[in-house]
């Protein structure tokens, strides 16, 4: 069974420009969560899907991230105008129902620079 | 709010010595706790949790962790480490109420075993 997946691995990115990242979760999956890890910090929580729906956001940084799991499958989550502050890992995670008894399977995370 | 503490950024020791991470938390409501392993170019992968029952809990590859309410501790050990080991380490709690899955992590500790 193949495991939660993201795309792109790494991405370099100029301040102000546009980024979309990717996570494909593994099948079956309804919960859906990304998480964010700045350099030498935590990894912070950003928000969970529930199938297509946005469970909790309160993650969220502010309005530059937009978030979407459309058909309750793969999710995105774009950054735009991305700051240098954005500049971190980006982590994907997957679970089954319900969320609070299920282990959360991550991703190997994509690696956002912006210079 | 939770928050978590991992003392130690970076603990380096030889192979076959014994070894503890330090983890701390604090929490207004009980929680649940969890130590994760991210080995290199891989996502982050559960090693062991605490739900209830015995305060102490061990992993397949010899870890151990223990729970100490009165101290706020779910420090992680080993009595004798692989090279194999080497990886870095995340403490993270979750909100025992809660219905949603939301992980809240310390900033990691990076173990690096050396033969």
């Amino acid at each position: 069974e193949a495991g939660v997946t993201q795309f792109p691995s790494h991405s370099v990115i100029e301040k102000g420009q546009t980024v979309t990242l990717r996570c494909d979760p593994i099948s079956g999956h309804d919960n859906l969560y990304w998480y964010r890890r700045v350099m030498g910090k935590e990894i912070k929580f950003l928000l969970h899907f529930v199938k297509e729906s946005k469970q909790d956001e309160s993650g969220m940084p502010n309005n530059r991230f937009l978030a979407e799991r459309t058909g309750g499958t793969y999710s995105t989550l774009k950054v735009q105008p991305a700051e240098l502050e954005d500049s971190g890992v980006y982590f994907c995670a997957s679970s089954l129902s319900p969320p609070a008894t299920y282990e959360q399977y991550f991703g190997p995370g994509t690696r956002l620079t912006v210079t | 709010a939770q928050s978590v503490t991992q003392l130690d950024s970076q603990v380096p020791v030889f192979e076959e010595a014994p070894v503890e991470l330090r983890c701390n938390y604090s929490s207004s409501v009980s929680v649940y706790l969890f130590w994760y392993v991210q080995y290199p170019n891989q996502g982050l992968q559960l090693l062991l949790k605490y739900l209830s029952g015995s305060t102490l809990v061990e992993s397949i590859n010899g870890f151990e962790a223990e729970f100490n309410k009165s101290q706020t501790s779910f420090h992680l050990r080993k009595p004798s480490v692989h090279i194999s080991d080497t990886a870095e380490y995340f403490c993270a709690v979750r909100n025992r109420g809660s219905t949603l899955g939301r992980l809240y992590f310390g900033r990691g500790t990076q173990l690096t075993v050396w033969p």
